[in-house]
């Protein structure tokens, strides 16, 4: 139990284009899900907090209007980084977990690369 | 100085030999997580503690909160053990910040 999945796995897009990756919990109802972003040979860094029906918490030096994220339901969150740039090519992840103060499940990862 | 660090940063081992990874954190928490990613990137949550130890198969996790220190340990390594394992701590309503990682390499 407690698969979440993300998709796609991998994406290559081109400077200017937005991408938009799901975050889906499988087999529970998840009433947080949080973003994250790793750079190569670096820690992963939070990007922003979503709860269900409500608009995301954002990390600071996170663009909000950059990086949207719509959790528009107990099993789906989206994140769409809009007029991507090479910069932005990094390992983006998300968890999902029960409830706030619940263990949190990672997905796969989605790795964006920006030409 | 980072609020979690991990040691060592690299660590290499021979199959069955036991494995100790270190986790120090210098600000109150909630709970403490170990994660392992592999090079794929995929990331398996391991265990998550507030106190005592816990144990899972061959992995062993334990935190003492008064010192501010967690480790994990594996015993009997295997080659598929290899993989980087990250300790993360929760401050606030999930919010976790992590630790650099370690990278295990297990050779047969």
């Amino acid at each position: 139990g407690a698969v979440v999945s993300q998709h796609p796995s991998w994406v290559i897009c081109k400077s200017g284009t937005s991408v938009k990756i799901e975050c889906r919990s499988l087999d529970f109802q998840a009433t947080t899900m949080f973003w994250y972003r790793q750079f190569p040979k670096q820690s992963l860094m939070l990007m922003a907090t979503s709860n269900e029906g409500s608009k995301a918490t954002y990390e600071q030096g996170v663009e909000k209007d950059k990086f949207l994220i719509n959790h528009a339901s107990l099993t789906l969150s989206t994140l769409t980084v809009t007029s991507a740039h090479p910069e932005d090519s990094s390992f983006y992840i998300c968890s999902a977990s029960k409830g706030r103060f619940d263990e949190q499940y990672f997905g796969p990862g989605t790795r964006l690369t920006v030409t | 100085k980072n609020e979690v660090e991990q040691s060592p940063q690299n660590l290499t081992a021979q199959e069955g030999e036991f494995i100790t990874i270190n986790c120090s954190y210098s600000v109150g928490i909630s709970a403490l997580h170990w994660l392992q990613q592999h090079p794929g990137g995929g990331i398996v949550s391991l265990f998550m503690l507030s106190s005592g130890k816990k144990k899972h198969g061959r992995l062993i996790a334990t935190i003492n909160i008064q010192e501010k220190h967690s480790s994990l340990h594996i015993t009997a390594s295997h080659p598929r053990d290899s993989a980087v394992y990250i300790c993360a701590v929760d401050t606030s309503g999930s919010r976790l910040t992590f630790g650099e990682g370690t990278q295990l390499t297990v050779n047969p």
